[in-house]
């Protein structure tokens, strides 16, 4: 079975602050996907990122990047120069590689950005 | 971009009532899945469906069907509602190919209160 640990429950910055959001999983597979989803007050699931068990390259998007490490099971999210928009509950997901895969959520951590 | 619809977003329904949840997913999308999130929890998989046949299921009570039909649309039915029934209810879809596969869309959610 899979499991996602989310162990921030809550996080407060100041707007315009870094901030990163962690993320710890388990699975005895070797071929996995890894998520990112945001869901704002408004309550729709967004999607954010995907990465792949087999390529751990970490990437930057516009304000968002993520390091996956393999070695410590972590897929950890960093927001730059946050902004009030940005407030939301994260939830971080694996899937297994297979095709049509259920989504494991972890907890989520509310994320609050301070005017 | 055409996004999952999901109808109705409210419904208020009667303890031992039955109720029907709608999901429309993005075109070209041969993949559904429904999630159950209460208040304050994550998301929990419920059932998936690939080419209108069942492909998964997770947690879902006897008490609930599902399934999709010819045009990939999907139902979810619930029947003897209980209190605890009260949640939000995500269908999500994904592609088995090209772009954004195995990356699942989520919809806005209905948003289902059991009195």
């Amino acid at each position: 079975a899979q499991k996602v640990t989310q162990a921030q429950t809550e996080i407060s910055v100041v707007e315009k602050e870094d901030v990163t959001l962690d993320c710890v999983y388990e699975t005895r597979d070797t071929t996995y996907y890894l998520f990112w989803y945001k869901q704002p007050p408004s309550g729709e699931l967004v999607f954010l990122i995907r990465r792949n068990s087999f390529d751990e390259q970490n990437e930057i998007s516009g304000r968002y990047s993520w390091n996956f490490q393999k070695s410590t099971s972590s897929f950890n999210f960093t927001i730059t120069a946050s902004q009030v928009v940005d407030s939301a509950v994260y939830f971080c997901a694996l899937s297994l590689f297979f095709g049509n895969e259920k989504l494991t959520f972890g907890t989520g951590t509310r994320l609050t950005i301070i005017p | 971009a055409a996004g999952v619809i999901q109808s109705p977003r409210h419904l208020i329904k009667e303890k031992r009532e039955t109720a029907t949840l709608k999901c429309y997913p993005i075109p070209r999308h041969d993949t559904v899945y429904w999630y159950q999130q209460g208040p304050g929890q994550d998301p929990q998989f419920l059932i998936s469906f690939y080419e209108k046949m069942q492909s998964d299921k997770g947690s879902i009570p006897d008490r609930f069907s599902a399934q999709q039909f010819s045009d990939y649309h999907s139902e979810l039915n619930m029947s003897s509602l209980e209190l605890g029934d009260s949640a939000l209810y995500f269908c999500a879809s994904s592609p088995s190919g090209g772009e954004g596969t195995d990356t699942q869309y989520f919809g806005p959610g209905t948003r289902l209160t059991v009195l």
